[in-house]
């Protein structure tokens, strides 16, 4: 059974910070794209991030490129999401998910809460 | 942030058979699968249906997808009360080169 557990998520104040980890077992970590995606409260869903299985490649959406940094660590079957620069509409619950496109298998999210 | 266009609310009596629309264009739904998520209330989206247009294991038949043009559609065949909850369509984005997702629907069994 898949299973993504994310952690990280912190109160934080504008302009600052965060590191998100989600760690993922059941699976061959390094055969899989990698998502992160967000949901701002009361919102709707948004694809954030995403990086290929060997971690070569990396994705954005505009909102987020140029202050977010996805990357993974194979051998320790994680990815990571460096958040900086942040703005008070990155608050959202943080989701990461298997795959690039379909998202077959979610976490239960970690919350970013960005103070003004 | 463009989105694809979901009614925000839909409802049916248990048993009823509901529809929930999604409106895309030519470089999302018009080009490329359309999956569907449920979120349940408190929980994380589930993936409903596949870029295949197939329910994953576990997904009830009730729940079906079909798609014209530049517009999807999810039916709930026979409405059950533990199907309350949003709804979204997604599709990939030629434009965005990333995946595009619906505003959401929020589904109520009356």
């Amino acid at each position: 059974e898949v299973q993504l557990l994310e952690s990280g998520g912190d109160l934080v104040q504008r302009g600052g910070a965060v590191r998100l980890s989600c760690v993922a077992s059941g699976l061959t970590f390094s055969d899989f794209a990698m998502s992160w995606l967000r949901q701002a409260p009361g919102k709707g869903l948004e694809w954030v991030s995403a990086i290929t299985g060997s971690g070569g490649t990396t994705f954005y959406a505009d909102s987020v490129k140029g202050r977010f940094t996805i990357s993974r660590d194979n051998s320790k079957n994680t990815v990571y999401l460096h958040m900086n620069s942040l703005r008070v509409d990155d608050t959202a619950i943080y989701f990461c998910a298997k795959g690039f496109g379909e998202f077959p298998y979610w976490g239960q999210g970690t919350l970013v809460t960005v103070s003004s | 942030q463009s989105v694809l266009t979901q009614p925000p609310s839909a409802s049916g009596t248990p048993g009823q058979r509901v529809t929930i629309t999604c409106s895309g264009s030519t470089s999302n739904i018009g080009r490329n699968p359309v999956n569907w998520y449920q979120q349940l209330p408190g929980t994380a989206p589930k993936l409903l249906i596949d870029s295949s247009n197939q329910r994953p294991s576990g997904v009830p038949d009730r729940f079906s997808s079909s798609k014209s043009g530049t517009s999807a559609s999810l039916t709930i065949s026979g409405l059950q009360s533990e199907d309350e909850g949003d709804y979204y369509c997604a599709a990939w984005d030629d434009s965005l080169s990333g995946p595009l997702f619906g505003g959401g629907t929020k589904l109520s069994a009356l």
